[in-house]
């Protein structure tokens, strides 16, 4: 079975830290996304990557950057926290652009 | 751009019984496909069911079977004979043909359905 895995399922951090949401997956994914999961609007694309050290901007890149140094591994960055990044936090992957998307369990990060 | 519509943001479901869970879309492609996926409380997002647009014959698997309707641009979930452990927030999602390696997956807002014992 494919796993994904996110390094916190709980965070509380203030506002002006820096903090890094850390995804790995193991099934040698070329694709990998980030989320953020918020009541009523679903879920909206962050990020995405399909390669080693590229990426893409989805839908919502604003206050939000990415790492990708290796294929199994994708970082959410949050340069400076703010209160309105409070959210899930959803990461999932993909074998290819045509196969669906497995997700890892999700970080809820607290912005206080 | 495509959007995915849920109308429903919740519904609930006698155990044994059969739900239907409503979702359209909108877009100008011909060649996409459609997803739904279970979120149950506080565990990970799954997929359920998946159907290519062009094929003709509903997606089913287990108790769980796809009702589309390209024309109508309608995508529901049937859910037969509910069991407690189909309790969880349902997505409906959306991907266009992919090209040069772009997967773009557009989310609905979700219908969290409650299975009564």
């Amino acid at each position: 079975d494919v796993k994904v895995t996110q390094s916190s399922r709980y965070l509380v951090k203030r506002t002006g830290e820096k903090v890094f949401l850390e995804c790995v997956q193991d099934m040698d994914h070329e694709n990998m996304f980030w989320y953020r999961q918020d009541p009523g609007l679903g879920l909206r694309l962050i990020y995405f990557s399909y390669d080693v050290k590229m990426k893409e901007k989805g839908d919502i890149p604003e206050g939000y950057s990415v790492s990708r140094e290796k294929k199994e591994r994708f970082s959410l960055i949050l340069e400076s926290a703010s209160t309105n990044q409070t959210s899930m936090y959803l990461c999932a992957s993909s074998y290819s652009s045509y196969n669906e998307q497995f997700f890892g369990p999700g970080t809820r990060l607290t912005v206080l | 751009a495509q959007t995915v519509t849920q109308s429903q943001p919740e519904m609930s479901v006698q155990e044994a019984e059969t739900v239907t869970l409503s979702c359209t879309y909108d877009t100008s492609e011909n060649n996409y496909y459609l997803f739904w996926y279970k979120q149950p409380p506080s565990r990970q997002m799954i997929l359920v069911i998946r159907q290519e647009a062009y094929k003709q014959q509903n997606a089913t698997e287990n108790r769980f079977s796809v009702n589309f309707q390209k024309a109508a641009k309608s995508f529901s979930l049937k859910i037969s004979d509910s069991q407690l452990g189909d309790t969880a927030m349902y997505f409906c999602a959306f991907m266009k043909q992919p090209s040069g390696g772009y997967q773009k997956v557009t989310f609905g807002t979700g219908t969290k359905l409650q299975v009564i014992p």
